[in-house]
């Protein structure tokens, strides 16, 4: 019975490069959603994505980032040309069909040197 | 928007001492509402949750009361042990839409 598996766990960067991070549900759930976690800060909201569609993406920037859950295999969150404010936490949820709890992955902590 | 005030931390108690954290909303309607918890290097884990007014969320000794007419979510446990050391966030939502956090309470319990 695995949970919100994320990977990979750390990742580093350099400025300029792209970082993907990617985030597989638990079994039977179909609502994925990202977070952000800065440096002794709560999270926030960035993307809420179901199979195959973007259903709300107000917390992602505008530029550099996007996000992706195909019909088969897991969700991708990319972040292109990364300069150093994206050194954070990144946390992928996921939720039953009905149901409102969202179980969170261990996180990607990127750092962008 | 919706929005949860959390009290600031850092909050430093001795073991076996009494606990409250104090969590505060503003929403229209009526969320739901979470504790999660956050060991050090660690992702989020929920330690409990209510969905309607007065529902009282427990777990691992911890309690929370939902309550509507001070539209607050404290969370408490009677007696601390220095394993309950961690980062904790209140939170809200609606239905399967996003949540909203507060800034979280870095909890120290001390032996």
């Amino acid at each position: 019975n695995a949970g919100v598996m994320q990977n990979p766990r750390h990742l580093v960067r350099r400025r300029g490069q792209e970082a993907r991070l990617r985030c597989s549900p638990m079994k039977g759930h179909s609502h994925v959603y990202w977070y952000r976690q800065l440096p002794e800060e709560g999270l926030k909201f960035m993307v809420y994505l179901q199979k195959e569609n973007i259903i709300d993406e107000s917390g992602m920037p505008k530029e550099r980032f996007s996000a992706e859950f195909p019909k088969e295999g897991p969700s991708i969150l990319r972040i292109q040309q990364v300069v150093r404010g994206d050194s954070a936490a990144y946390f992928c949820a996921s939720s039953h069909r009905v149901a409102d709890t969202q179980y969170f992955g261990p996180g990607t902590r990127l750092t962008v040197l | 928007g919706d929005s949860v005030t959390q009290m600031e931390g850092p909050v430093t108690l001795s073991e076996e001492a009494f606990l409250t954290i104090n969590c505060t909303y503003t929403a229209t309607g009526y969320p739901s509402l979470f504790w999660y918890v956050q060991y050090p290097g660690e992702g989020l884990q929920l330690l409990l949750k209510a969905t309607k007014a007065d529902d009282k969320g427990s777990n691992k000794g911890f309690e929370a009361t939902y309550r509507k007419e001070t539209t607050s979510f404290h969370l408490e446990k009677g007696s601390v042990q220095v394993s309950d050391s961690a980062v904790y966030f209140c939170a809200l939502n609606f239905g399967n839409e996003k949540l909203t956090f507060g800034t979280g309470t870095r909890l120290t319990i001390i032996p």
